[in-house]
């Protein structure tokens, strides 16, 4: 099994700054690497595939980066509606999630 | 839009079963790859089961394998999870999922059913 290994696991930025949120793969999956958003008490939301592939109607702040084990989740101009846990997630082999990344918005 | 909407689940006693639906519109159910996860509590997001459209290949995770059967009814656009032999640590909130394309990319997502395995 692969494990994803998410940090930190919380961060606290300004409204208006930008975020970045890292990714760790336990061994190379490639580009198979998805992000999800998660609001409290809400279902998750794709938010990038391919590593870097934004999913439809996800906007253009929102963008990924990496390959191989490590991976980064950048949100820019950070808004408060952004405030929530994201989760990393590889489907190179049978898919796993890292812990998650709550992000709060200051 | 995209709609999943589970339903089934609720409070069981170890060793009982349960069965989950979730019902799907919006979108072309038959030509989709469907699949179900679950998120125990304190816990990080788990694959649960995943279903071709034909339902002729079906994959599961080592923890419900032998336990767990997941189906699909093209013809009623619902998608089910069976689950037998239920043990505490399946208590979850369970979500079903289409996957993007050929892959594992978890699409669209229901709302999520509580399922709560508990004497």
């Amino acid at each position: 099994e692969i494990v994803m290994t998410q940090s930190p696991d919380t961060l606290s930025v300004s409204q208006g700054e930008r975020a970045t949120l890292s990714c760790r793969a336990s061994q190379s999956v490639g580009s198979s690497l998805a992000w999800y958003q998660q609001k409290s008490g809400r279902a998750p939301r794709l938010l990038i595939h391919y590593t870097s592939t934004r999913a439809t109607g996800i906007p253009a702040r929102f963008s990924g980066s990496g390959s191989g084990t490590e991976f980064t989740l950048t949100i820019s101009s950070l808004q408060s509606e952004d405030s929530a846990v994201y989760y990393c997630q590889q489907y190179e082999s049978w898919p796993t999630f890292g812990q998650g990344t709550r992000l709060e918005i200051k | 839009e995209v709609q999943l909407v589970e339903s089934g689940g609720g409070l069981v006693q170890p060793g009982g079963s349960l069965r989950l639906s979730c019902a799907a519109s919006g979108f072309s159910f038959s030509d989709s790859v469907m699949s179900w996860a679950r998120q125990g509590p304190g816990k990080r997001l788990e694959w649960v089961s995943a279903i071709s459209v034909s339902s002729k290949n079906r994959d599961y995770a080592d923890s419900v394998k032998g336990r767990f059967t997941i189906s699909r009814d093209n013809s009623r656009n619902t998608l089910y999870l069976q689950m037998n032999s239920l043990r505490v640590d399946d208590t979850a909130v369970y979500y079903c999922a289409d996957l993007v394309g050929r892959t594992t990319v978890f699409g669209h997502w229901g709302q999520g059913t509580l399922v709560t395995v508990s004497s």
